[in-house]
């Protein structure tokens, strides 16, 4: 079975500039989390998706967004971005939403903003 | 407010000493527990988790862990490390209905040949 997969692996951006990221769940799985990893904050939740509905959401500001498709593929937007935003995006995809299911990782997405 | 402390953030070992990473969490009502690694280059695995029953589990690679309700912890060993334990480990903890994982702020393992 195929892992979570996340594109693109590597970006660049200028600061101002918005970003989108995507990350695929493994087959049957309908609940993604999103993560960002930075070496001073470490991990910090995001927010998460079931059903294309977002059931929870991490203190972060409201330039961070993401969706979910029907096909449980999720997306997540960045806008109007800042240097701070540099870091490692992490997609985690578990059977269902819900906190009897453990959450399995993507390799993530590198955003360095300039 | 919930949070996850990981008291050791960087140990060193020789090949064949024995391991053992301490977590304490911080959480009103029942938990879920997890050990996730994440080797050199590589994403975030998940070691072992909790959820209920023996407080006791076995995770993969030979690593285990041990719930203390009493002490909110949640310490992570292992007999004898390799070379290739060689990562960084991370603590993590969800609880009531929500796949919310906060993690502590990792321990840097380097186990000398």
């Amino acid at each position: 079975k195929a892992g979570v997969t996340q594109t693109p692996r590597y970006l660049i951006k200028t600061r101002g500039q918005q970003v989108t990221l995507s990350c695929s769940p493994i087959s049957g799985h309908r609940s993604v989390s999103w993560y960002q990893q930075t070496p001073g904050q470490g991990l910090q939740f995001l927010f998460e998706y079931f059903s294309e509905t977002q059931r929870n959401k991490g203190n972060f500001p409201g330039r961070f967004s993401g969706r979910q498709f029907s096909n449980s593929r999720s997306e997540m937007n960045v806008s109007t971005l800042e240097l701070g935003d540099s870091a490692l995006y992490l997609c985690a995809s578990s059977l269902v939403g819900g906190r009897s299911y453990e959450q399995y990782f993507g390799p993530g997405t590198r955003l360095t903003v300039t | 407010a919930q949070s996850v402390s990981q008291h050791n953030h960087h140990v060193i070992l020789s090949e064949a000493a024995s391991l053992e990473l301490g977590c304490n969490y911080s959480y009103g009502g029942t938990v879920n527990l997890f050990w996730y690694v994440q080797y050199p280059g590589q994403h975030l695995q998940l070691l072992l988790k909790y959820f209920s029953g023996d407080p006791l589990v076995k995770g993969i690679k030979g690593f285990e862990a041990e719930f203390i309700k009493s002490k909110f912890s949640f310490n992570l060993r292992k007999p004898s490390v390799q070379w290739s334990d060689t990562a960084e480990y991370f603590c993590a903890v969800t609880g009531g209905a929500t796949n919310k994982l906060i993690f502590g702020t990792g321990t840097l393992l380097a186990v000398q040949p």
